[in-house]
């Protein structure tokens, strides 16, 4: 059964960059052909679609983080990343990493959830 | 953007009694060429991620009580909890992926009477 396990660090401080990976086990990144896509969620706030990439490399960002954003996949290590630059307190958020089993779809399956809080 | 609102923001229900949540599409989310509304419901428990309930506005995810059910086309959709039971508090989202960026409601949060 296919897992997600993220990682990453929980403290970030304010202009500098928000790293995050995510674990797939139960299934190769690079057979599957799914879509593997990040989330957030502010504090005692709703879901906003960060991005989401293809395990081909394809990506496809939110409009309004794109000038920030970078997603990759690395498939030696079955995983995949999230990259966001030049952080500010509103990007303090709990992140979650999800797959799609096609771009336009539902996420299946969601990791743990990290919470980054982006404070000096 | 596609703007999703869920009314109400927040319902109470007695144990064994009906609930239901609204929510509304700013913009058609349905695909005309396979027919198919491109719209999910998720529950999220406190401390925990969301969990799919509900795909194609009306289709279960296996393992999801039927007591769970989904309805609407369009820009109009309902979740249904036909038996509320203790495990079921909770914030619900709707969720659009008609169009990137994906959309989700601001949630509706279910207690107990």
């Amino acid at each position: 059964q296919l897992q997600l396990q993220q990682s990453g660090r929980g403290l970030v401080k304010p202009s500098e960059t928000l790293s995050l990976s995510c674990i797939v086990s139960g299934d190769s990144i690079y057979n599957s052909a799914y879509y593997w896509g990040w989330i957030r969620q502010p504090p005692g706030k709703g879901l906003e679609w960060i991005g989401s990439i293809f395990y081909s490399g394809s990506t496809y960002y939110s409009p309004s983080l794109k000038s920030r954003l970078t997603i990759s996949v690395d498939t030696s290590k079955n995983q995949f990343s999230l990259r966001l630059s030049s952080v500010t307190a509103a990007d303090t958020a709990m992140y979650f990493c999800a797959m799609q089993q096609q771009l336009y779809d539902a996420f299946d399956i969601w990791g743990q959830g990290t919470m980054v809080t982006v404070s000096s | 953007d596609i703007v999703m609102t869920q009314s109400p923001d927040s319902l109470a229900v007695s144990l064994g009694e009906r609930a239901a949540i609204n929510c509304k599409s700013s913009q058609n989310v349905l695909y005309g060429p396979n027919n198919k509304n491109y719209f999910a419901w998720y529950q999220q428990r406190p401390g925990q991620p969301p969990k799919l309930l509900i795909y194609w506005a009306s289709t279960r995810e296996s393992g999801v009580p039927d007591r769970f059910s989904g309805s609407g086309s369009g820009t109009d959709f309902t979740l249904t909890i036909s038996s509320l039971q203790a495990e079921d508090v909770a914030i619900y989202y709707c969720h659009q992926y008609y169009s990137i960026p994906g959309t989700f409601g601001q949630g509706t949060r279910l207690e107990i009477k």
